[in-house]
């Protein structure tokens, strides 16, 4: 089955500086990969996604790549800012929507 | 709409008692889903389904049991409950679009086993 790897578990930044975190899959037939934001004692909320055949998506100062070959993704969030603090998830799945498998999370804090 | 609701919120067992979760969904979303949250990790599924009457198991299904008698409703029921089910559980539910999988999630259901 597939496997989600993340990295860095923690990262922290300047307020203004640019975040990346990285991610790895397993499974080849993967081919949806979301990121989620979760704040403490929140639920997880989609940020931002990208499908197989794309290979950069960007939505303002966030930013997901994709590298099918590589089989790794990684989200760039660039001008942080301290409410960006909070715990990230990357995931992946398959089109026939069976379910997401998790990366284990980045808790990413950014101090002004 | 109310979107993915959970109740209850909080929870305290003692071991070898038994509940159910409840997961409620308005936005007609024939995916639904089950999550464990341990302290400092990622999400596990633990049950999905993609319809009424229709169920199957995810990475940790171990202990839980869930139906889908409704469209609406994906109640999750711990048999036995056991200390290594202390957890945050999230609900999810998702509708497939042609290139991935979108969930929307619960606010969750913090369960403590003693």
């Amino acid at each position: 089955g597939e496997n989600v790897e993340q990295h860095p578990s923690t990262l922290s930044v300047q307020e203004g500086d640019s975040a990346v975190i990285k991610c790895t899959y397993s499974d080849s037939a993967s081919n949806y990969f979301p990121w989620y934001k979760q704040e403490l004692g929140k639920r997880p909320q989609l940020i931002i996604d990208i499908r197989s055949n794309v290979g950069e998506k960007k939505d303002q100062r966030i930013a997901v790549t994709l590298n099918k070959t590589a089989k790794h993704f990684s989200l760039h969030i660039t001008e942080t800012q301290p409410e960006d603090s909070a715990v990230y998830f990357c995931a992946a799945s398959n089109q026939a929507g069976t379910a997401l498998i998790f990366g284990k999370g980045t808790t990413l804090s950014v101090s002004s | 709409n109310a979107g993915v609701t959970q109740t209850p919120k909080f929870r305290i067992l003692k071991i070898g008692q038994s509940m159910t979760l409840q997961c409620t969904q308005d936005m007609n979303h024939n995916y639904m889903y089950w999550y464990r949250q341990d302290p400092g990790m990622g999400l596990k599924l633990i049950y999905y389904s993609v319809g009424a009457g229709i169920t199957d198991k995810g990475e940790v299904p171990n202990g839980y049991n869930v139906s889908r008698s409704t469209t609406e409703d994906f109640p999750l029921r711990l048999e036995l409950a056991a200390p290594s089910q202390t957890s945050v559980y999230f609900c999810a539910s998702s509708y497939v679009t042609s290139g991935g999988v979108e969930q929307f999630f619960g606010p969750g259901t913090r369960l403590t086993v003693l």
